[in-house]
């Protein structure tokens, strides 16, 4: 079946850094991926729409300029976290849409740690 | 569908008895649903799916309620083994296209030998 892979399934930085968590769409393509961050104990909120080509659209609340978005081809959408501090540490996660719209498929999630 | 609250509510229950988690759903213009199930540390995994023209849909020991009228979801599981511990949300589409999902609060469900 489909495969939605994301890297790095667990990361650890210093606060200040930034950090890339990749998406990617494994055997399909996908026009559109979704970032979703999860606390512990606590439901998925979606973050932003990432569409490949054009600019990620965020929900109200994501800053954008601190959570870029990078869909530059139909298999891959990268997550960078600027200047990350310890509130932003949390399991991301992402989904991808196959081309026909029909089916969403999502990572196995990243674990940020910011410390 | 609003995620909300900093503790999930916890369903226990016996293993072989069945189980039924509820969701309520916030858009009336929401076309499409899907339960979740999480494992801890993973990723969601899709269990079952309904679209607003159904009121009822089954699958290998689940079954999926929606009513409308009170924008309400739940997800029977019969037969409930230690397996089926985990977290489980409800999601609706409610955007119309691009398959936006918006995640329910979750209900973590606890089976016990």
């Amino acid at each position: 079946g489909a495969v939605v892979s994301q890297h790095p399934s667990w990361v650890i930085c210093k606060s200040g850094t930034s950090v890339k968590i990749e998406c990617r769409s494994l055997d399909f393509q996908a026009t559109t991926m979704f970032w979703y961050r999860q606390f512990p104990k606590q439901s998925l909120m979606l973050m932003a729409t990432s569409n490949e080509g054009s600019k990620a659209t965020y929900e109200q609340g994501v800053e954008k300029d601190k959570f870029l978005i990078n869909h530059a081809s139909l298999t891959l959408s990268t997550l960078t976290v600027t200047s990350a501090h310890p509130e932003d540490s949390s399991f991301y996660i992402c989904s991808a849409v196959s081309l026909s719209g029909n089916t969403i498929y999502f990572g196995e999630g990243s674990w940020l740690t910011v410390v | 569908g609003e995620n909300v609250g900093l503790h999930l509510p916890t369903l226990s229950v016996q293993e072989g008895d069945n189980s039924i988690i509820n969701c309520a759903y916030s858009n009336s213009a929401s076309d499409y649903f899907i339960w979740y199930k999480q494992e801890s540390g993973k990723g969601p995994q899709f269990i079952i799916d309904i679209r607003s023209n159904m009121d009822k849909r089954q699958g290998q020991r689940v079954t999926v309620l929606l009513n409308k009228t009170v924008k309400h979801l739940s997800l029977q599981i019969a037969a409930t083994q230690p397996g089926d511990s985990a977290v489980y949300f409800c999601a609706e589409n409610s955007s119309g296209g691009y398959n936006k999902l918006i995640f329910g609060a979750g209900t973590r469900l606890a089976v016990h030998p």
